[in-house]
C-alpha cells in the first residue's frame, strides 16, 4: 500500500521568496517519488523525480527536491519564486513494478508581487 | 516527437448515457494509464493497460471499462454515466521497464448533466 500526504492545500509566498511545498508519503515498498505541476485547464506536467539515485533531484525551472527516507519525505523548494511558479503542485509516489501512481492531494500555490 | 494525445477536450453527457474516451500514447510507450481527477483532487488511478490486457484496476466501478489497441492507443469507456462522474479524465504514457514514469496527456473534461 501507498500514500502521499501532502501538508497545506495552500501556500503563499512573495515574488522572490523561497517557495517551500511539503510531502510525506507513505510506501511498503523502496518508492519512486515524484512532482507535478498542472496549470488551470491542463494535464500533470513532470518537474522531477526520485528513481533511487541521489537523494537531492534537481527539476525544471529551478525546483529540486530532497528524498529524506527517515523522514518518509519528499519536499518541493525553489529558491526564488517567480509569478509563472502560481499553479497547482501535486507530490506521487509509484512502486517499482507495477506503475500505479498514488497522489496526493495537492497545494495550491500563489506567488504574489 | 508527439506527447500524450487525448480526445475529445470538452464532452458533456447526460446521466445514464454512455461516454468513450480516447489517448495516443507518447512515441516509443506501450503502456497507458488511466486516471480520473474530479474538482479539487489529486488524480485517481482508474486502470491501466499493457499489451492490450487490463494489468492493474483501482477502485473503480465495471462502469468504467477500457482497451488498448494493437498500437498501444487506447480508450476509456463509462456506461451508465452518473453525476458525480464529472471530472478531468487524464491518460499517462509510460514504456514498459520504466513504467512507474508516466508522462500526461491534457486530459479530457466531462461534464454529465
Amino acid at each position: 500500500a501507498q500514500s502521499v500526504t501532502q501538508l497545506g492545500s495552500h501556500v503563499s509566498v512573495s515574488e522572490g521568496a523561497l517557495v517551500l511545498l511539503r510531502c510525506n508519503y507513505s510506501s511498503s515498498v523502496p518508492p519512486y517519488l515524484f512532482w507535478y505541476v498542472q496549470y488551470p485547464n491542463q494535464g500533470l506536467q513532470l518537474l522531477l523525480k526520485y528513481t533511487s539515485a541521489a537523494t537531492l533531484v534537481k527539476g525544471i525551472n529551478g525546483f529540486e527536491a530532497e528524498f529524506k527516507k527517515s523522514e518518509t519525505s519528499f519536499h518541493l523548494t525553489k529558491p526564488s519564486a517567480h509569478m509563472s511558479d502560481a499553479a497547482e503542485y501535486f507530490c506521487a509516489v509509484s512502486n517499482t513494478n507495477a506503475g500505479k501512481s498514488t497522489f496526493g492531494d495537492g497545494t495550491t500555490l500563489t506567488v504574489k508581487p | 516527437d508527439a506527447g500524450v494525445t487525448q480526445s475529445p477536450t470538452h464532452l458533456i453527457k447526460t446521466r445514464g448515457q454512455q461516454v468513450t474516451l480516447r489517448c495516443s500514447p507518447k512515441s516509443g510507450h506501450d503502456t497507458v494509464s488511466w486516471y480520473q481527477q474530479a474538482l479539487g483532487q489529486g488524480p485517481q488511478f482508474i486502470f491501466q493497460y499493457y499489451e492490450e490486457e487490463e494489468r492493474q484496476r483501482g477502485n473503480f466501478p465495471d462502469r468504467f471499462s477500457g482497451h488498448q489497441f494493437p498500437n498501444y492507443s487506447s480508450e476509456l469507456n463509462v456506461n451508465a454515466l452518473l453525476l458525480g462522474d464529472s471530472a478531468l479524465y487524464l491518460c499517462a504514457s509510460s514504456l514498459g521497464d520504466r513504467v512507474y514514469e508516466q508522462y500526461f496527456g491534457p486530459g479530457t473534461r466531462l461534464t454529465v448533466t
